[in-house]
């Protein structure tokens, strides 16, 4: 079946430094990935998505890496900032391709210390 | 453009009490979504909609209802709430297209249930 986890819950950066969460998936089938950043309080935000005839892409400080080999999904973020707290989820699009279900990650909490 | 609006923002019910959460968008999307998010957990698919007038079962369906009756609402309805629904509900939309389908995400309801 589909299912989308996360390697690590929490994760502890030093401001300034680059932050890698990391997300592996189960269905070789899936061909869009997507990374949210979700702030406390908040609705998820869309970061950068990324799909299955790439390997990398970079957006505006983070780039997303995909391993099919692997089935792994990497999302980097460059030069890390307090604004940078929250908790990160992964997700895939569903093999029903007729409603672009998404199936989401349990979330990598990523903490900034000063 | 307010992007997706969740009324309400806070809720509490006993239970066996029913209620109904609205899920408004402003971007002409065609899919809707309702999704519930548990502490420590990614967000599960409750149901969601191709279209007006459609509706469909996600992952976690059981105890609540939909409806799509104007393509811009989404309505989520809990007819008999028990404690395990006790949860953060996400309403989100998206546009039909190739490869288009990132999700766009109210600001959530929580609702606790007594």
């Amino acid at each position: 079946g589909e299912s989308v986890g996360l390697h690590l819950p929490t994760l502890s950066v030093q401001e300034g430094d680059n932050s890698i969460i990391n997300c592996a998936y189960s269905n070789s089938a899936s061909d869009y990935f997507i990374w949210y950043k979700q702030e406390s309080g908040k609705g998820p935000q869309f970061i950068i998505d990324i799909r299955s005839n790439m390997d990398k892409r970079q957006g505006q400080r983070v780039t997303v890496l995909l391993n099919k080999t692997v089935k792994h999904l990497s999302l980097q973020i460059a030069a890390t900032q307090p604004g940078d707290s929250a908790v990160y989820f992964c997700a895939e699009k569903a093999a029903d391709q007729g409603a672009q279900k998404l199936v989401f990650g349990q979330g990598t909490r990523l903490t900034i210390n000063p | 453009n307010a992007g997706v609006t969740q009324t309400p923002k806070f809720r509490v019910l006993k239970t066996g009490q029913s209620m109904t959460l609205l899920c408004a968008q402003d971007m002409n999307h065609e899919y809707m979504y309702w999704y519930r998010q548990d502490p420590g957990m990614g967000l599960r698919l409750i149901h969601y909609s191709v279209g007006e007038g459609t509706t469909a079962k996600g992952e976690v369906p059981d105890g609540y209802n939909v409806s799509r009756l104007k393509k811009q609402n989404f309505l989520l309805g809990l007819e008999s709430a028990a404690p395990s629904q006790t949860s953060v509900y996400f309403c989100a939309s998206s546009r039909f297209g190739q490869g288009l389908i990132e999700q766009y995400f109210g600001p959530g309801t929580r609702l606790t249930v007594t």
